[in-house]
């Protein structure tokens, strides 16, 4: 069974500070996808990384995935207050068997910009 | 350009009472179509999905089903609604091999009293 693990799941930051979240995964994948979802609203797509070593960047957001290490990372530069959401991480496992094509989601990090 | 509608936003439905909700899609064909609850404190967890017409997977058992009559239309239902059904449901669609993932509707929010 495919476990996605985020951490950490709550983080409290500073404008203007940089911080960094992390996600893991348990079995083979290539797809890694995260999304952002704000209070009451649905969720945001952010960034599709499809192959080892892939790096995408928007704005003060910038998510990069390692397959080998099954370990992707959304890193926060100069956080400001409209960066404050739920960020979610999800996985596809690698093609093929019954799984193919469902996403597993992390946990998400409530992400708190403070002024 | 594709578009998912889901709808009705909000319902308040009470214990007993049947349950349906709909989603469509609109700007492909074939699409994969997926229904995910979400309780109060964050997590996603995927209920059904969906390959093609009248193709139904569950990933978890309880009172609710799912139904797909058509190409780009899935509909959630329930005979009688439970307080634990009580969430936020998101539909999403995916064409599997362009790596696109999931795009998500708008939600909706039930509240079963």
């Amino acid at each position: 069974e495919l476990k996605v693990e985020q951490n950490p799941l709550f983080l409290s930051m500073q404008e203007g500070k940089n911080y960094t979240i992390y996600c893991n995964y348990s079995t083979t994948s290539d797809r890694l996808y995260w999304y952002r979802q704000d209070p009451g609203k649905s969720l945001e797509s952010l960034f599709v990384l499809l192959s080892n070593g892939a790096v995408k960047q928007e704005g003060r957001l910038m998510a990069s995935l390692d397959t080998k290490a099954r370990l992707s990372t959304l890193h926060i530069t100069a956080a400001v207050h409209d960066l404050s959401a739920t960020y979610f991480c999800a996985v596809a496992p690698s093609a093929g068997g019954t799984s193919y094509g469902k996403l597993t989601f992390g946990q998400g990090t409530i992400l708190t910009v403070h002024p | 350009s594709q578009t998912i509608h889901q709808w009705p936003a909000t319902l308040v439905q009470p214990v007993g009472s049947p349950l349906s909700l709909e989603c469509t899609v609109e700007g492909t064909s074939n699409p994969n179509l997926y229904w995910y609850r979400q309780a109060a404190g964050r997590g996603l967890q995927l209920l059904f999905y969906s390959v093609g017409i009248g193709q139904i997977s569950s990933e978890v058992p309880q009172n609710l089903s799912a139904s797909r009559p058509q190409d780009r239309q899935f509909i959630l239902s329930s005979k009688k609604l439970l307080l634990s059904d009580s969430g936020f449901y998101l539909c999403a669609w995916s064409v599997w091999g362009r790596g696109y993932g999931y795009t998500f509707g708008s939600g909706t929010r039930l509240t079963v009293v």
